[in-house]
């Protein structure tokens, strides 16, 4: 089992380009994240999913979309790349029947936007 | 609205010290969720444990334990003569159940050899 994978590993954009982060998972997970990480600010949570054809909003979601079209699937997609948007993007899941919610964790996207 | 305090920005401590990783919860979910997580030099994010809100007993695990106390809302995390292979950033972070997680900053862990 791959557990949790993202497409991918780095990339770099110039300001205004767009792209899309893949996440995929193979744990049959309901609940399906995008947080991003900056140093000195933790993890915050951009948007996620409850289940196929939902999506919500989190802390930061400005500048971002997402897409839940496969269960198996969650797409973060930046329409026009800001050097702000430079991070590492994490993908998480998390398993409905677990009601305490311990998250799975992909290996992480680094992008730079110049 | 939750919150999770990670006071210490970084800490360095010489081979063989304990050392303590602080963590200070806010919430006001009556069931909530504590969670630890190491994030080695690689990068990626390590699960290293969960409590819930209604056990409130003491862990340990080898060299690392943790002491969840409600009236003050702290979950702190010890690790016990640490090691070189403990130098990491540690998370701490809170979900009040199906909800998703809220982290602290992280505190960055050196050991010295």
């Amino acid at each position: 089992n791959a557990g949790v994978t993202q497409t991918p590993k780095f990339r770099v954009l110039k300001t205004g380009q767009s792209m899309t982060l893949l996440c995929a998972q193979d744990m049959n997970h309901e609940y399906m994240y995008w947080y991003r990480q900056d140093p000195g600010m933790g993890l915050r949570l951009i948007h996620y999913s409850v289940g196929e054809g939902t999506t919500a909003k989190g802390e930061v979601p400005d500048g971002y979309n997402v897409s839940r079209l496969k269960k198996q699937n969650f797409l973060l997609g930046l329409e026009s790349a800001a050097p702000s948007q430079t991070s590492v993007y994490f993908c998480a899941t998390g398993d409905r029947s677990r009601v305490y919610n311990e998250q799975f964790f992909g290996p992480g996207t680094r992008l730079t936007v110049l | 609205a939750q919150k999770v305090t990670q006071a210490q920005t970084e800490i360095s401590v010489v081979e063989k010290e304990d050392v303590t990783l602080d963590c200070v919860y806010e919430t006001r979910d009556t069931t909530y969720y504590l969670f630890w997580y190491k994030q080695p030099p690689s990068g990626e994010l390590v699960f290293l444990i969960r409590r819930n809100s209604f056990d409130e007993q003491n862990e340990i695990s080898g060299r690392y334990s943790w002491n969840f106390q409600k009236s003050t809302s702290s979950f702190n995390f010890t690790i016990t003569a640490s090691q070189v292979v403990d130098s990491a950033v540690y998370f701490c972070a809170q979900s009040g159940g199906n909800t998703p997680l809220v982290f602290g900053k992280g505190t960055r862990l050196s050991v010295i050899a």
